[in-house]
């Protein structure tokens, strides 16, 4: 069975100071991790994903997150918060031995102070 | 309190039948929201419903899809005339008062069209 923890509700950093959205999993198999964001009045939007090739992946806006099978973790990070970075966003693992099935953490939101 | 409830969890049809999926948000939200899958992709976003109301539709194909959610009873995607192309899974997230609160995502439909 898959799982998601995202261990932060909620996260507040200031403009200009690094972000840091922690998500840890469990899984059977070598799983796929996904972030995505969702921002005010939008839909969800894939961040990255992790589907077994490097273990550092870039994504858009100058996010990226580094698969640490060690710790079971896949946190999200930025060197330095924009105010437009203000969103929710959720980490989701998928199994292929799940029918590709996608598992969603309970989200984090990210609030950005000027 | 149950959570999002997406039903049936996987659904089978022949080319040019119908689909129907329902999803029943939790008690108290008034926010639909439909996400598809396709194999080896991440989410898409495909529409935003809240009672008796279609507030955004852009992420739905224009023929052959529609969704609904009446004043009374689940919401609503249905597939007219499926074709292969239509096999994904199908996700619902509702919230309580739409963006940026928080979002609460189903367990999904997998649509298979044989």
């Amino acid at each position: 069975a898959q799982s998601v923890t995202q261990l932060d509700s909620h996260v507040s950093v200031s403009e200009g100071t690094p972000v840091l959205l922690r998500c840890n999993y469990s899984s059977s198999y070598s799983p796929s991790l996904f972030w995505y964001v969702q921002h005010p009045n939008k839909g969800l939007q894939l961040l990255l994903k992790y589907t077994s090739a490097a273990t550092l992946v870039k994504g858009i806006n100058g996010f990226e997150a580094e698969f640490k099978k060690s710790e079971t973790s896949f946190h999200l990070t930025k060197p330095s918060a924009h105010m437009s970075d203000a969103a929710e966003y959720f980490c989701v693992v998928s199994e292929s031995n799940a029918g590709n099935m996608l598992t969603f953490g309970g989200g984090t939101r990210l609030m950005v102070k000027p | 309190n149950a959570g999002v409830m997406q039903n049936p969890r996987h659904l089978v049809r022949r080319r040019g039948q119908e689909a129907r999926l329902r999803c029943s948000p939790m008690k108290g939200h008034s926010h639909v929201y439909w996400y598809r899958q396709l194999p080896e992709e991440g989410l898409k976003f495909m529409v935003y419903l809240q009672k008796e109301n279609i507030i955004d539709e852009s992420g739905m194909p224009k023929e052959r899809f529609s969704a609904e959610f009446p004043k009374e009873g689940p919401s609503i995607l249905r597939i007219q005339q499926v074709v292969r192309g239509d096999s994904a899974a199908y996700f619902c997230a509702s919230s309580p008062q739409g963006l940026p609160e928080k979002l609460f995502f189903g367990s999904g439909t997998q649509l298979s069209v044989l």
